[in-house]
């Protein structure tokens, strides 16, 4: 069974800092998905970034990045001249695809509550 | 649109109630999930939906039901519930080939009385 671990339960910076977020794996498949999702005080989750296992390249989006060491089994998350509105649970998800006639299920770590201040 | 929509926002119910939540998406997915999160807690995943049939039951009590009537549409129907249910409930969708992330609803935050 895979495993998603979260060693950073809570974090807190300055707003304009860079901040980043660590997450592990344990899979012993080849082919999987890694997600970052964010959770704000108003409960929805958005998906922040994601990456396919067999992309060398890390996934950008904007001012969020991945560090993805495949060896390593770790997957962090990088923030860049962090805001506000990044005040949020952030949580590490893992899927394996194509599990039952195309549904997924995505193993979550148990986030890192981060704390932007003004 | 990117949008999973979720009815009540909240809900109390008591113990000897039925109630119903309902999750909508019009993205063309065909795989619905519903999760339930408790405070503080990442989210657990009780069913999947997929091509409008159940394909995963994670082991959850038969006081929850899960309904997909059309492929737009999951429903979960509640009865007989326990304070201990009391939590948040996500709904989510995804593509089943293709591109895998599950987009979620806001959620319905259940009490039980």
């Amino acid at each position: 069974a895979q495993t998603v671990t979260q060693s950073q339960p809570e974090m807190s910076v300055q707003e304009a800092e860079t901040v980043t977020l660590s997450c592990t794996y344990d899979t012993s498949e080849s082919n999987y998905y890694l997600f970052w999702y964010k959770q704000p005080p108003s409960r929805q989750m958005i998906l922040v970034i994601r990456q396919e296992a067999y992309k060398q390249q890390n996934a950008t989006e904007n001012r969020f990045s991945v560090n993805f060491q495949k060896a390593a089994k770790s997957f962090s998350l990088k923030i860049s001249d962090s805001q506000l509105g990044d005040t949020a649970m952030y949580f590490c998800a893992f899927m394996k695809p194509y599990i039952i006639q195309g549904a997924q299920k995505l193993v979550f770590g148990q986030g890192t509550r981060l704390t932007i201040n003004p | 649109d990117t949008e999973v929509t979720q009815t009540p926002k909240h809900l109390v119910m008591g113990m000897t109630n039925k109630k119903s939540l309902k999750c909508e998406q019009h993205m063309g997915h065909r795989a619905m999930y519903w999760y339930k999160q408790k405070a503080k807690k990442p989210p657990e995943l009780m069913f999947v939906y997929s091509y409008e049939k159940l394909s995963i039951n994670e082991s959850v009590p038969s006081r929850f039901s899960p309904e997909c009537p059309n492929s737009s549409l999951l429903n979960l129907h509640l009865h007989a519930l326990q304070p201990e249910d009391s939590a948040l409930y996500l709904c989510a969708s995804s593509q089943t080939v293709g591109s895998y992330e599950q987009y979620f609803g806001p959620g319905t935050r259940l009490t039980v009385t």
